[in-house]
């Protein structure tokens, strides 16, 4: 595709729910981000990949999040027993490797609402 | 210590005029690259306009300018002839480092612009 998909686009889960959530980068990107936006705040830093293997993963939370993107294309954020607290807009972004200035293209990212 | 600082929660400006918004940053690295970025109400992240640490001349990109002050750590952000549709939140974001892996993101300020 043009951009970086994320899907779902929306998700409400009871506490306690384990969640997964999508993100299919810009095809050749190379590294490859998460993020967490509270409501009104600006976005955290999770995880990082470069290509399938995951180089900085000081920003996830807890033990709970867990991150993986198998063949470097495709990735997926897992959120094992969620709390209301999850509740956020979780963006994935991609870059190339290279680039002159790093510029990170970002998803529509996917809404959690923990019930 | 806070990296990004954005001190205006909300701005408003009048249709056509021009608007800066502000951003101070902390690093100790010599090598580093600013950003911005808009978010609309549909939530996806635009890249808006880049400095390097070692640019000479401010960057700009049509009707955006970036006000690069380094002695005084700043990065604020010039809109000229404001429209309605720059209504948005507007985050200044760091990467610390040439080679740096992720961004980090200020707290955000949000531009509404007046008929």
């Amino acid at each position: 595709g043009a951009g970086v998909s994320q899907s779902p686009r929306y998700k409400v889960a009871k506490r306690g729910q384990d969640v997964a959530l999508r993100c299919d980068p810009i095809s050749g990107h190379v590294s490859l981000f998460w993020y967490q936006q509270a409501l009104g705040q600006g976005p955290e830093f999770l995880t990082y990949f470069q290509n399938e293997a995951q180089l900085d993963k000081s920003g996830l939370p807890s033990d709970r999040f867990f991150a993986e993107r198998p063949e470097g294309s495709v990735s997926t954020l897992k959120i094992q027993r969620t709390q209301q607290e999850d509740s956020a807009v979780y963006l994935c972004a991609s870059s190339t490797s290279g680039g002159a200035t790093g510029e990170l293209f970002f998803g529509e990212g996917s809404r959690l609402t923990v019930l | 210590a806070q990296k990004i600082t954005q001190t205006q929660p909300g701005m408003f400006v009048q249709e056509k005029e021009a608007v800066t918004l502000d951003c101070t940053y902390d690093t100790s690295d010599p090598s580093y690259g600013l950003f911005w970025y808009k978010q609309p109400s549909s939530g996806e992240m635009i890249f808006l306009i880049y400095q390097g640490s070692y640019d000479q001349q401010n960057a700009t990109e049509g009707r955006y300018s970036l006000n690069f002050q380094k002695a005084r750590k700043s990065a604020n952000l010039v809109i000229s002839a404001s429209q309605l549709g720059d209504s948005a939140m507007y985050f200044c974001a760091m990467r610390e480092g040439f080679h740096g892996n992720k961004l980090v993101f200020g707290s955000g300020t949000i531009l509404r612009v007046k008929s």
